[in-house]
């Protein structure tokens, strides 16, 4: 039933190490998304895919490396890990409905929150 | 760029009390906007949206209608309950060839019964 989901949710590892975040989505997007959400709540946009295919990336630090093995799915692989990337990580995905006037609605998974000691 | 900016929480309200939370935004063209809703320990979720200028959204007794004279998309509810406590993110999105979410900094709201 669950329309985008996101492994693991907890996540608390220690400082230079490399883990992954798996996102899911069986809603039959094409576009997905990953979201950072910080101390204070603020959520900024990290990276965009379309069809397995990067659009966005808001420079983020190379450290961080999504991989889009089919279009249902998009990891985000955290490599050397600091402690400022201590967060909550949401996935997202939307239809891309084309055209330039065109947009629609994202659905977010439940999050994985991360804690870097 | 695009940006929204909301109004400074935390809001702390009785129940049954009117809400407003402002919200206004900055873009180049034309955007949807959105209200999504953050419920303690869970994920974002949609509230409601608007597509054009003065389009109302509503969901859930919320209300947000977008006004693009003033720029703003404030959200407001006629009579809260406790279970309306929680973080409320306004937010655009433009299509430029893909679509990209850019959200206000939340406003915590919590319901006294």
């Amino acid at each position: 039933d669950t329309a985008v989901s996101q492994t693991p949710k907890y996540l608390v590892t220690q400082m230079g190490n490399d883990k992954s975040i798996k996102c899911e989505q069986n809603l039959g997007h094409d576009t997905m998304y990953w979201y950072k959400q910080d101390s204070k709540k603020f959520l900024k946009i990290m990276f965009s895919y379309n069809n397995k295919e990067l659009i966005i990336n808001e420079t983020v630090p190379n450290r961080f490396s999504p991989k889009s093995p089919d279009k249902a799915h998009l990891n985000l692989h955290i490599n050397s890990l600091e402690l400022g990337d201590s967060a909550v990580y949401f996935c997202a995905s939307s239809r891309n409905m084309g055209g330039r006037t065109s947009t629609d609605t994202q659905y977010f998974g439940p999050g994985t929150r991360l804690t870097v000691l | 760029g695009d940006s929204v900016t909301q109004m400074e929480g935390p809001v702390t309200l009785s129940e049954e009390a009117f809400l407003t939370i402002n919200c206004t935004y900055t873009a180049t063209g034309y955007p949807s906007l959105f209200w999504y809703v953050q419920y303690p320990g869970e994920g974002l979720q949609l509230l409601l949206k608007a597509t054009k200028a003065d389009d109302k959204g509503s969901n859930k007794g919320f209300e947000a209608t977008y006004r693009k004279e003033t720029t703003s998309f404030h959200l407001e509810k006629g009579s809260v309950q406790v279970s309306d406590s929680a973080v409320y993110f306004c937010a655009l999105s433009e299509y430029f060839g893909n679509e990209k979410l850019t959200f206000g900094t939340g406003t915590r709201l919590t319901i006294i019964p």
